[in-house]
């Protein structure tokens, strides 16, 4: 089946710093990648739409440049959390679809990015 | 926007039970989907429903599309430790990009 590969797991910064999340899709091209953001205990907020080669799309309330994601190809969309602070702590989690499979075909995730900022 | 009703927000049963949740939206959904959250990772999809009434089953789970598209529901037959989790239905409108998310059912199974 679709995997896709996100990378660090887990991430510690000092505030005012900035992380680089990775996002891969090992075997399959992903010409679109999710972003989504979890607090504890409750369900997965999208943040934006990577879209390779373009401009990523943001849901409402996310700011693009506290968030910058880039597609450079069709494998890797990468999600940097600029200027990090405290509230920026979060579990980061990317997805995307495999086009193979049909225009509805399920979104798989990535393991997740557990992002703590000091 | 969409929303999607999950219900129940949690579940304490002994192993062995069956168990049922559900979801509802106000909205007719294209494909309902079900995904299984363990601490720390990513969901993994469990069940994915394309049409309307489809009943699926992926061992001792079974998930039905319902007739209406507005609602889906997961039951898990015989109950095991291991399907403690969090488990989120989600749906995919016409706008095939975007999936919403319920707000998941957290099971916890007592041997």
């Amino acid at each position: 089946g679709a995997v896709v590969s996100q990378h660090p797991s887990r991430v510690i910064c000092k505030s005012g710093t900035s992380v680089k999340i990775e996002c891969r899709s090992l075997d399959f091209q992903a010409t679109t990648m999710f972003w989504y953001r979890q607090f504890p205990k409750q369900s997965l907020m999208l943040m934006a739409t990577s879209n390779e080669g373009s401009k990523a799309t943001y849901e409402q309330g996310v700011e693009k440049d506290k968030f910058l994601i880039n597609h450079a190809s069709l494998t890797l969309s990468t999600l940097t959390v600029t200027s990090a602070h405290p509230e920026d702590s979060s579990f980061y989690i990317c997805s995307a679809r495999d086009p193979s499979t049909g225009g509805y075909s399920p979104l798989h995730f990535g393991n997740g990015t557990r992002l703590t900022v000091t | 926007g969409q929303q999607l009703n999950q219900s129940p927000q949690s579940m304490f049963i002994q192993e062995g039970e069956d168990v049922s949740m559900n979801c509802t939206s106000s909205s007719i959904f294209n494909t309902w989907l079900w995904y299984k959250q363990e601490p720390g990772e990513g969901p993994v999809l469990l069940i994915a429903l394309y049409k309307a009434g489809e009943l699926t089953s992926n061992g001792r789970l079974t998930a039905q599309f319902g007739i209406t598209r507005k609602d889906s529901f997961l039951n898990i037959s015989a109950s095991i430790p291991s399907d403690v989790g969090i488990y989120f239905c989600a749906g995919q409108g016409t706008n095939a990009g975007k999936s919403t998310f319920g707000d998941g059912t957290t099971l916890t199974v007592k041997p």
